[in-house]
């Protein structure tokens, strides 16, 4: 699976759109990207995944660059239960379902 | 939605015993589970495979004969920490894997909610 590089901590204010910035530059053409969260003491979340098109569900938006090298994960107004370490991971579908975690981000919600 | 429950959310024992985890798939069946272990302050690492019917497949460095894992059925997996030391307190958190829609081609793992373990 391709490696992801992704800030170690970000913060941001209550109420406000979070970005959250994911590099994968390496990324295979059969690789799709993934986001999970995981709260404080709790399992990871899945959030949301797209292979080459943006993607929006009910939590978050994944805006997904056009040589799909970055991405973008956007929480369009974040509150404090969105304080959680978030993860951006690349992974095929098929043959190889494990998921293998990178740090991260810590992404802080100030009230 | 897809739910995997853990059990036990915490435990704490003696050095030398052993200790049971259940993870068990509520509303699928997961052919295929996995057993994660995280260090405070540290990310999540894979610690095996665990497939329906068949031994587990362990990751590098991961003792098998000290982390047994057991998968019987398409909804239940259980790990088990035996002769635990304090070394091995830790928190536990086990997966399982949803397929969605043939046409998605998402494969979405749900998480439990983690087993902390202390060994005094």
């Amino acid at each position: 699976d391709a490696k992801t590089t992704q800030p170690t901590s970000m913060d941001c204010a209550e109420g406000r759109a979070a970005n959250l910035p994911c590099n994968h530059s390496t990324i295979s053409g059969n690789e799709y990207v993934y986001w999970y969260r995981q709260i404080h003491s709790q399992g990871p979340q899945y959030i949301i995944h797209g292979l080459k098109n943006n993607e929006t569900n009910e939590m978050a938006s994944l805006i997904i660059t056009e040589d799909r090298k970055s991405s973008t994960l956007i929480l369009p107004h974040a509150t404090l239960r969105d304080t959680a370490v978030y993860y951006c991971i690349v992974r095929v579908n098929f043959g190889n379902e494990k998921l293998t975690f990178g740090t991260g981000t810590r992404l802080t919600i100030i009230p | 939605g897809a739910v995997v429950s853990q059990h036990p959310s915490w435990v704490i024992c003696k050095s030398g015993t052993s200790v049971k985890i259940e993870c068990r798939s509520l509303d699928f069946q997961a052919t295929t589970m996995f057993w994660y272990r995280q260090f405070p302050k540290q990310s999540l690492m894979l610690m095996a495979t665990s497939n329906e019917g068949s031994k587990a497949t362990y990751e590098q460095g991961v003792e098998k004969d000290k982390f047994l894992i057991n998968h019987a059925s398409l909804t239940l997996s259980t790990l088990t920490v035996t002769s635990a030391h304090p070394e091995d307190s830790s928190f536990y958190i086990c997966s399982a894997s949803l397929r969605g829609r043939a046409d998605s081609g998402a494969n979405v793992l749900t998480f439990g909610a983690g087993s902390r373990l202390t060994v005094l």
